[in-house]
């Protein structure tokens, strides 16, 4: 299989915090990574890809330094939302994309909803 | 600018019946193309994908259509269930040989109904 995983799945907390999301491949080795955010009724925008040992490289509109992601192993890439703003609020969605097979492949984890009050 | 978009927002299919979604894109030079399924609250499922060296590409079920000439993709779902009711998106590989980044089109919401 190609099993991705999020954590937490849904986080609530007020304006000003940070929140740190997990994605973790878990029966794969994974160098790249992606993040998505998910507006309601929307498609997936990719925020930035994620790289094994080396900075992550963000979409064009996407603060880096509001969004820091860390891949400090190929089976875990974190996001940490700093500062968070209600408008902030939306489902972030992890994907990986194996070794092996067929490199464009993604696989994508469960999503974190986050709601910033 | 360039995109993946769908020709149908909503489809609404009875049990049993096949469904076709589609899906037109815009770069010639994607190579790759993938279908995902959403349910509500979940992330994307994989389905099927195909290179851009088939026109065609049968799984379970499923089967999905590709042509070049008209920059056009589309799944086929043969005797839809009430378990394929959900978001498709089709995706392309825009940019191959390099990072590989997917763009994922506007999303069709199958669904079927009893």
């Amino acid at each position: 299989g190609a099993v991705v995983s999020q954590h937490p799945s849904w986080v609530i907390c007020k304006s000003g915090t940070s929140v740190k999301i997990e994605c973790r491949s878990l029966d794969f080795q994974a160098t790249t990574m992606f993040w998505y955010r998910q507006f309601p009724k929307q498609s997936l925008m990719l925020m930035a890809t994620s790289n094994e040992g080396s900075k992550a490289t963000y979409e064009q509109g996407v603060e880096k330094d509001k969004f820091l992601i860390n891949h400090a192993s190929l089976t875990l890439s974190t996001l940490t939302v700093t500062s968070a703003h209600p408008e902030d609020s939306s489902f972030y969605i992890c994907s990986a994309r194996r070794l092996a097979g067929v490199a464009e492949t993604q696989y994508f984890g469960p999503g974190t909803r986050l709601l910033v009050l | 600018g360039e995109s993946v978009g769908l020709h149908l927002p909503t489809l609404s299919v009875q049990e049993g019946d096949n469904s076709i979604i589609n899906c037109a894109y815009s770069n010639s030079a994607s190579d790759y193309f993938i279908w995902y399924k959403q349910e509500s609250g979940k992330g994307p499922q994989f389905i099927i994908d195909i290179r851009s060296n088939m026109d065609k590409r049968q799984g379970q079920r499923v089967t999905v259509l590709l042509n070049k000439t008209v920059k056009h993709l589309s799944l086929q779902i043969a005797a839809t269930q009430p378990g394929d009711s959900a978001v498709y998106f089709c995706a392309e590989n825009r940019r191959p040989g390099t990072a590989s980044k997917l763009t994922f089109g506007t999303g069709t919401r199958l669904q079927v109904t009893l």
